[in-house]
């Protein structure tokens, strides 16, 4: 079956430093999107990749989707302290309905 | 506000009980989902509804249920509590079905099984 696997699982990053999550799969992926939950929240939609080898940015976030559509990654540049939370990447199978969520990447930024 | 309401916000039971968690998805979103986070836990996928179908199932215990009514909010059933079932439940719509679709999650129903 599909695996994929999301890693790091846990990132401690000072304030300014630069930070990347990365899901890698086995298999090749339609789309991947990419949802970001703050402490105590629930998860909020960020970006949505679909074409081999798409970059998108977003302020201070990168964005890219690999050239096999099999890896994808989220870039933060100087990271701020309202960047903490746990990142995840969310994918489904070739014509399934399930939207799966990776484990995620929980980011912790230190003043 | 994602515009997808879920109730209750916080609910305590004890074990071998019965609850039923509520979602309203945003106005005109005809799929809905249910997901599990526990502690530390990933999100895991239960469940999800087009227009009132179930289109996937996922890691969802028998003793769990949940159906999509005619005005398209759904309800989540669980029975038979155990102390694992202690989650944080999370309802998503989105407007059509399947991948590509944004997902809009509500605030979450905290469920503590003692």
């Amino acid at each position: 079956g599909q695996q994929v696997m999301q890693i790091p699982q846990y990132q401690h990053v000072q304030e300014g430093e630069d930070f990347t999550t990365y899901c890698n799969s086995s298999t090749t992926l339609s789309n991947i999107q990419w949802y970001k939950q703050r402490p105590g929240g629930h998860p909020v939609f960020l970006i949505q990749l679909v074409k081999s080898g798409e970059v998108k940015k977003q302020k201070r976030l990168t964005f890219q989707f690999g050239e096999a559509k099999k890896n994808s990654s989220l870039h933060i540049t100087a990271t701020q302290t309202t960047d903490v939370g746990t990142y995840f990447c969310v994918y489904s199978g070739a014509g399934s309905y399930q939207l799966t969520f990776g484990k995620g990447t929980k980011l912790s930024v230190i003043p | 506000d994602s515009g997808v309401t879920q109730t209750p916000k916080h609910l305590i039971t004890a074990t071998g009980q019965r609850v039923t968690l509520r979602c309203s998805p945003r106005s005109g979103d005809l799929s809905v989902y249910w997901y599990q986070q526990s502690l530390d836990q990933g999100l895991q996928f239960l469940i999800h509804y087009y227009n009132g179908e179930e289109r996937a199932k996922g890691n969802i215990l028998e003793r769990f249920s949940a159906q999509q009514f005619p005005d398209l909010h759904s309800e989540l059933n669980l029975s038979s509590l155990e102390l694992g079932d202690s989650a944080l439940y999370f309802c998503a719509s989105s407007v059509v079905e399947g991948s590509g679709n944004t997902i809009y999650f509500g605030e979450g129903s905290w469920l503590t099984v003692v």
